[in-house]
Order: structure tokens, then C-alpha cells, then sequence
């Protein structure tokens, strides 16, 4: 079976652009749920989507956006990009809803670099 | 405000040892609390859970001991190993939390 896949891998912008990350779920898994990694602040979660809906969302300014399709497959978004923008993003899904106790499966993320 | 609580951020043991993380919370709303390993260049993978109805729980070579009166739970690696040199995060959810939080992680070397 194969995992949770995240793309680009790598990237790098230029602050002021805006970027979009893809997510596509272990199969059967409706729940997709997005992190930011940063040295300095750690693991955070940004939001959460189950059946295309956005269920839960963490405390992330609103240039960071997201949607999730029919099929599971979830993008996130970054506008107006900032240095501290900067930082390992990582998606992770799970059958059923994340803070349910449902395990959640992350994926190798993708490494977002502003300059 | 950090609502999971980790320490020690980094520990270095030999082979064979028993390493130990700590994590404390405040919420009282949390009703599980996983422990992900995550390797340089891969992201968090699931070590183990556990709700509060229970004091203990065993997962092969790691136990999570959990004090809920304390508010604090722990993660113990039994007879440690080099392949376990990573980096470990506790967490803490519940269905009224609307979140995982995440304590700040401890990067754990194993000597040989």
C-alpha cells in the first residue's frame, strides 16, 4: 500500500510569490491534515480536511489556505510568501477524522525555502 | 503559550540504556497522546499511543507510563539501540481540542 506522497519534494521562492503544495492520502483514507516544521517552532498543525471539508484549523494567518477533492488528494497554499515562511511542510492522513484518535500516517514532506 | 510540555531537548545514552522523555500538559480535554520518531529527511512516524483509562502501556522496547492526576506522561526505550538515534515528539489531542499539539521534540543519540 503505498504512503502518504507529498510534491515538490524541494523548493525555493521568492518572498512576495505564492506557492502550492500537493498531498495524496494512503488509499481509503478520507482525512488530511497539514504541519509546518521550523527549528524554531517546532511541529504545528495548520489545518485539517475530512470529506472535502475543512474541519479544523490551527493559528496560521490566513495567507495559508488549503481544499481537498473528491478524491482525497488535498493541496495547501502559501501567498504573499515571507522569509519565515520558511520551513519543512508535512501532510498526514488518517481513516477518520485526526483528533479522533485515529492513527495519522505522515508523509516525507515537502521543503519550502524563501529567499 | 506551549500546551505540551517536552523535556529534555536532547539526550545521548549508551547502547543498552533506557532513555527517558517527559511531557506534561495542562488540558484537561486531552484524551490521547501519541509519540512519533521522526529520522532526518522523513517525517514523524507513530511510536505509540495511549488514553488516559490506562497507567501503562508496552510496545516492544518502548512503554509510555502516563499520571493523569500529574498531567504528564512519559515515553521509556528499553535496552536502547543506534537505530534508535532520531528525533521524538510527544503529542496531545482531543475531540473537544480541535488540534494536536506538539511538544518540541528531543533528539535522542544512542552510543554504541
Amino acid at each position: 500500500k503505498a504512503g502518504v506522497t507529498q510534491t515538490p519534494r524541494y523548493l525555493i521562492k521568492t518572498r512576495g510569490q505564492q506557492v502550492t503544495l500537493s498531498c495524496s492520502p494512503i488509499s481509503g483514507h478520507r482525512s488530511v491534515s497539514w504541519y509546518q516544521q521550523t527549528p524554531g517552532q517546532g511541529l504545528q498543525f495548520l489545518f485539517e480536511y475530512f470529506s472535502e471539508t475543512q474541519r479544523n484549523k490551527g493559528n496560521f494567518p490566513g495567507r495559508f489556505s488549503g481544499r481537498q477533492f473528491s478524491n482525497s488528494r488535498s493541496e495547501m497554499n502559501v501567498s504573499t510568501l515571507e522569509l519565515g515562511d520558511s520551513a519543512l511542510y508535512l501532510c498526514a492522513s488518517s481513516l477518520g477524522q485526526t483528533f479522533s484518535g485515529n492513527t495519522i500516517y505522515f508523509g516525507e514532506g515537502s521543503w519550502l525555502t524563501v529567499v | 503559550q506551549q500546551q505540551v510540555k517536552q523535556s529534555p531537548q536532547s539526550l545521548i545514552v549508551q547502547k543498552g540504556g533506557i532513555p527517558i522523555i517527559n511531557c506534561a500538559y495542562e488540558n484537561t480535554a486531552f484524551d490521547y497522546f501519541p509519540w512519533y520518531q521522526q529520522f532526518p529527511g522523513k517525517g514523524p512516524a507513530l511510536l505509540i499511543a495511549i488514553r488516559p483509562d490506562v497507567s501503562e502501556k508496552k510496545e516492544g522496547r518502548f512503554t509510555i507510563s502516563f499520571n493523569k492526576s500529574a498531567k504528564q506522561f512519559s515515553l521509556h526505550i528499553m535496552d536502547s539501540q543506534p537505530g534508535d538515534s532520531a528525533t521524538y515528539f510527544c503529542a496531545a489531542s482531543g475531540t473537544g481540542a480541535n488540534n494536536l499539539f506538539f511538544g518540541t521534540g528531543t533528539r535522542l543519540t544512542v552510543i554504541p
